[in-house]
């Protein structure tokens, strides 16, 4: 099946800094991803959405500057989290699926477990 | 508010005993998807339905998408430890997806 892989899976950064989290699809090729972020025992919350070459949609209440997101080809997603700040500290998943198949399913990575000291 | 409402939002169940999860929806699907996530992983896929009425099944697990394509139940046969997880829907509208809240189940042996 459709593998998307995330990396890191885990990270702790100091406040102030920067970090970034890839998401690959190894499989197929992605023409759309998905961030999510999600909370302890909740369930994922949609950040935003980015198409390959174009620049990514983002949900309400979610700051593009500060979370920056990349789609420079179908295979890397890239999200940013510029000055990281103690309550930036959460789960962070990608999705991808190729729109071009109908009713395609997401594939998700395994998640990337951030911590802001 | 949620577009998808997901029901019940915690369930913990014996071993052995039967359940169901609600997924519904004021609103039209071209497909609905259900995942299993376990702590500190992805959702995995389990299945996608497509046409109004449709039945799947997984070994245990029955999938049904409603008439109208704007509701989804899961069943669970004979639950075991391992089902024990956050079972999401999402719904699929153009090219928008959103998840309903999930169901957190517990299996105690």
């Amino acid at each position: 099946g459709a593998v998307v892989s995330q990396h890191p899976s885990w990270v702790i950064c100091k406040s102030g800094t920067s970090v970034k989290i890839e998401c690959r699809s190894l499989d197929f090729q992605a023409t759309t991803m998905f961030w999510y972020r999600q909370f302890p025992k909740q369930s994922l919350m949609l950040m935003a959405t980015s198409n390959e070459g174009s620049k990514a949609t983002y949900e309400q209440g979610v700051e593009k500057d500060k979370f920056l997101i990349n789609h420079a080809s179908l295979t890397l997603s890239t999200l940013t989290v510029t000055s990281a700040h103690p309550e930036d500290s959460s789960f962070y998943i990608c999705s991808a699926t190729d729109r071009r198949t109908y009713n395609s399913p997401l594939h998700f990575g395994n998640g990337t477990r951030l911590t802001v000291t | 508010t949620q577009l998808l409402e997901q029901s019940p939002q915690f369930l913990s169940i014996q071993e052995g005993e039967n359940l169901t999860v609600y997924c519904n929806s004021s609103s039209v699907f071209s497909s609905l998807q259900w995942y299993r996530q376990e702590p500190g992983e992805g959702p995995v896929l389990l299945v996608t339905v497509v046409t109004g009425g449709e039945v799947k099944k997984l070994k245990r697990l029955t999938f049904q998408f409603g008439d109208a394509r704007k509701d989804s139940s899961l069943h669970i046969t004979a639950a075991q430890p391992g089902d024990t997880g956050l079972y999401l829907c999402a719904g699929a509208r153009g090219n928008d997806m959103r998840f309903g809240a999930g169901t957190r189940l517990t299996v105690k042996p």
